[in-house]
């Protein structure tokens, strides 16, 4: 099975522009994260959906950050206007709702650039 | 509240010399605990995880024991190899939904 799948790899854009992250969860994952990494802080959890419904968006920096979920299968997390500060890995994760142990899937990450 | 400490890096080892990645927790109810890798320009891949107390979890040569009464989950590996080289990070998952990690601890494997 494919696993998050997140898109783009990279981007580099310049300060004031809108940048739109994407990410395909793994198929029947009913949970959705966002999670921003950087040296200073570590992993930070930005947001997490439920069946699509944002649960808690607490970790989301500012009101220039928002994130969607149309469908099961779709999210994205976009910034406006961009900011240097917001330079960083932006990883979108997926798991079940089921079972204690449940593991929590990473995507390879979305490595953003603002200059 | 609920965290996760991990052991402060980087930690430097030559080839096939023993690892032991320290992590404790604190958490209200019975967590599930977890140890991730990341390797350079990748995402966070499950290494291994403990449900319940006194479970082990293994994978790859790399276990850790699920230890309630001291509330660890330390990673080791007999044999490090330069291959390992990445950062590790602990975590803890509470209820449905809830994941806490740690900060990662680096680690370099020299030839």
């Amino acid at each position: 099975d494919a696993g998050v799948i997140q898109s783009p790899r990279h981007e580099v854009t310049e300060m004031g522009q809108e940048v739109t992250l994407r990410c395909k969860p793994i198929s029947g994952h009913d949970y959705l994260f966002w999670y921003r990494q950087t040296m200073m802080r570590g992993l930070e959890l930005l947001i997490y959906f439920n069946n699509n419904v944002p649960i808690d968006d607490s970790g989301m920096p500012e009101d220039r950050f928002s994130a969607k979920m149309p469908n099961a299968s779709f999210s994205t997390l976009k910034i406006q206007p961009s900011e240097p500060r917001d330079s960083a890995v932006y990883f979108c994760a997926s798991s079940e709702s089921q079972g204690l142990g449940n593991t929590i899937y990473f995507g390879e990450g979305s490595w953003l650039t603002v200059v | 509240g609920d965290s996760v400490t991990q052991m402060e890096g980087p930690v430097t080892l030559s080839e096939e010399a023993f690892l032991t990645i320290n992590c404790t927790y604190t958490a209200t109810g019975y967590p599930s605990l977890f140890w991730y890798v990341q390797y350079p320009g990748e995402g966070l891949q499950l290494l291994l995880k403990a449900t319940k107390a006194d479970d082990k979890g293994s994978n790859k040569g790399f276990e850790a024991t699920y230890r309630k009464e001291t509330t660890s989950f330390h990673l080791e590996k007999g044999s490090v190899q330069v291959s390992d080289s990445a950062v590790y990070f602990c975590a803890l998952k509470i209820g449905t939904y809830k994941y806490i990690f740690g900060t990662g601890t680096r680690l370099k494997v020299l030839a």
